[in-house]
């Protein structure tokens, strides 16, 4: 079946820009994560949703950073006045259940953001 | 805080040669642990997972990984590593909340 797709693939942006990712997770997967990766770096823990319970926001690096998702779908990550720090791969995930996040996570192929 | 450690950026190993990926954590409670993959230019894939049970887990492409609680490590192991295996390798444990490590690089050479 179809796994978790993100858009755009690439992203080139101005400083102070404001930009938009995408996620489509797995169908009926209700987690949904999302992640940023520097390069040459780890993964860096965004966000997380979980069905219709409030996020776990305490990985948004600043107020610039918001996502949202409606229902067990779609999610967008939005990133205002980016800044050229943020440029990165951001990744999403999704699980076909919280679990307390013990599910095992299927990754999307990340949007490669630059911010020039 | 919750983290998991990757103390190796790179591992550098011939073919045919085993090889060990090494992953501490600190985690409260029992966390789940897991291996992921990152070939390049493609997203992350999982490897293999310890929830309870066997110390030893085995996992795809003949990797398998070992649960030492005393030592809170979560090692990734092959016996015979493939010049394919090259690609980043990232620990990850979860009580509540999932914390990735750093990521090791392996290198596996003919």
């Amino acid at each position: 079946g179809a796994g978790v797709s993100q858009s755009p693939s690439n992203k080139v942006t101005e400083k102070g820009k404001d930009v938009e990712l995408r996620c489509d997770p797995i169908s009926g997967h209700t987690a949904l994560y999302w992640y940023r990766q520097r390069l040459g770096q780890g993964l860096e823990f965004l966000i997380y949703f979980q069905g219709n319970s409030a996020p776990d926001k305490s990985g948004l690096p600043s107020d610039r950073f918001s996502a949202e998702r409606t229902g067990e779908s779609v999610s967008t990550l939005t990133i205002q006045r980016t800044q050229q720090e943020d440029s990165a791969v951001y990744l999403c995930a999704s699980s076909p259940n919280a679990g307390a996040g013990q599910e095992t996570q299927y990754f999307g192929p990340g949007t490669r953001l630059l911010v020039l | 805080a919750q983290s998991v450690a990757q103390p190796e950026d790179q591992v550098n190993v011939a073919e045919g040669n085993p090889l060990t990926v090494k992953c501490t954590y600190s985690v409260s409670g029992n966390p789940y642990l897991f291996w992921y993959v990152q070939y390049p230019n493609r997203g992350l894939q999982f490897l293999l997972k310890y929830i309870t049970g066997d110390n030893l887990v085995k996992g795809s492409y003949g990797f398998e990984a070992e649960f030492n609680k005393s030592q809170t490590s979560f090692h990734l192991k092959k016996p015979s590593a493939l010049v394919s295996d090259s690609a980043l390798y990232f620990c990850a444990a979860t009580n509540n909340d999932m914390r990735f490590g750093a990521g090791t690089r392996l290198t596996v050479k003919p």
